[in-house]
């Protein structure tokens, strides 16, 4: 067990619709990350925060937007669904003081019909 | 030149074997070289790391090789066991963790 929680664990939903997924980070952890996983794309970087300022943007669609609460845990939402999105979304963590160690969730699988 | 080149795709095992997968960077900025290992449904799980300044790292039954000059690193699975068999990811990063790259993943499978 990483120490990252992610919820929900399952989600399915229609195409057009907006879904939010959550994480929260190891404790004392102040980055999160947040990855795609679909089948033929790999690991791919979506987006960083780090204590509630966003720090990097990889390649993220302009549907989707995340954000850091000041409680550390973080929110990303993905909106007007496409069935191509559908894919498991990890979120990660470090600590970030001298650290490049990441920790993963076990991510959210969404399906979109 | 942000690209983490990963092979092979696919690699198959007998047990007691070694297994060897190799990760190609271009971006000399990068600073640390982690593995991640990924069971079928579950997160990525970091295996083993390593930084620029040595060229040779072992944790157990895992070996990191590090080579700078021709930026490439490898990963070498020592006693190869059926519990081994899993995905597993380069990755490469620099400045703290915010330029963070994965390799495609190789998926390994060891044969009992």
């Amino acid at each position: 067990d990483s120490g990252v929680t992610q919820t929900p664990k399952h989600l399915i939903t229609a195409t057009g619709q907006r879904v939010t997924l959550r994480c929260s980070p190891r404790s004392g952890d102040l980055s999160v990350y947040w990855y795609q996983q679909s089948l033929d794309q790999g690991l791919q970087f979506l987006i960083q925060y780090y204590n509630g300022e966003e720090r990097a943007k990889g390649n993220i669609l302009e549907r989707f937007s995340a954000q850091q609460f000041p409680d550390l845990h973080s929110e990303l939402n993905l909106s007007s669904l496409e069935l191509g999105d559908s894919a498991l979304y990890f979120c990660a963590s470090s600590d970030h003081r001298g650290s490049y160690e990441q920790y993963f969730g076990p991510g959210t699988r969404l399906t979109v019909t | 030149q942000q690209q983490v080149k990963q092979s092979p795709q696919s690699l198959i095992v007998q047990k007691g074997g070694i297994s060897i997968i190799n990760c190609a960077y271009e971006n000399t900025a990068f600073d640390y070289f982690p593995w991640y290992q990924q069971f079928p449904g579950k997160g990525p799980a970091l295996l083993i790391a390593i930084r620029p300044d040595v060229s040779e790292k072992k944790e157990g039954r895992f070996t990191i090789s590090f080579n700078k000059s021709a930026k490439q690193f490898s990963l070498h699975i020592m006693d190869s066991q059926p519990g081994d068999s899993a995905t597993y990811f380069c990755a490469a990063s620099s400045y703290y963790g915010q330029n963070f790259v994965f390799g495609p993943g190789t998926r390994l499978s060891v044969l009992p």
